[in-house]
């Protein structure tokens, strides 16, 4: 079965602090894509990243940064000193070419940064 | 400029009304989608359509019936509308069979049922 597992429903950090979103997928396809999405309160999906499965390297992206670990199945993300307009729910997403490129969401986690 | 664009935008009906949300993407894409947020923020597929084709129908009532004119539109149309079907209702576009592109989602459909 596939599925995405975002445990952390909602988070609070305060302005400036580090926080990680954490997500776990199953799969028994070798072959997948693993994705955030930012929804902020005006309500769009934002894309962030796509990783492969066969390219574990992590990535890096101004203060954005993903761990990608197949040996956990886990696919982490982290905002390094948090802004009050990081403020949004992160979608962690994992897709496949087959079956019409389905994807299978997380159910989203609730980040709030305070100044 | 706007990829993939939905209207309306909100949309507030009465219970037994039919009502469409119409879906156009300029991206050239093959693949289009419809997805409904709930309350809780969870997003479900709902219908995929390839080149005009329905690939994907998930366990969605039959109500709800997508059309597509040609790939580059993929419309909703929803009869008897009930309260459970409020919701946000997301449209979005990719490319078939291109490596690991995302999904391009548009603005959303905020549907209000009274």
């Amino acid at each position: 079965a596939q599925k995405v597992t975002q445990a952390q429903t909602e988070i609070s950090v305060v302005e400036k602090e580090d926080v990680t979103l954490d997500c776990v997928y199953e799969t028994r396809d070798t072959t997948y894509y693993l994705f955030w999405y930012k929804q902020p309160p005006s309500g769009e999906l934002v894309f962030l990243i796509r990783r492969n499965s066969f390219d574990e390297q992590n990535e890096i992206s101004g203060r954005y940064s993903w761990n990608f670990q197949k040996s956990t199945s886990s696919f982490n993300f982290t905002i390094t000193a948090s802004q009050v307009v990081d403020s949004a729910v992160y979608f962690c997403a994992l897709g496949f070419l087959d079956t019409g490129n389905q994807f299978y969401f997380g159910t989203g986690t609730s980040l709030t940064v305070i100044p | 400029d706007t990829a993939v664009s939905q209207t309306p935008k909100y949309l507030v009906t009465q219970m037994g009304n039919d009502k469409s949300i119409k879906c156009e993407q300029n991206l050239g894409h093959d693949t289009m989608y419809w997805y409904k947020q709930d309350s809780k923020k969870f997003l479900k597929i709902m219908f995929s359509y390839n080149n005009k084709e329905l690939i994907i129908n998930e366990t969605v009532p039959n109500r709800f019936s997508p059309k597509s004119p040609d790939k580059a539109h993929l419309n909703l149309h929803i009869n008897s509308l009930e309260l459970g079907d409020s919701a946000v209702y997301f449209c979005a576009s990719s490319p078939r069979r291109v490596s690991g592109t995302p999904v391009h989602f548009g603005p959303g459909t905020r549907l209000t049922v009274t």
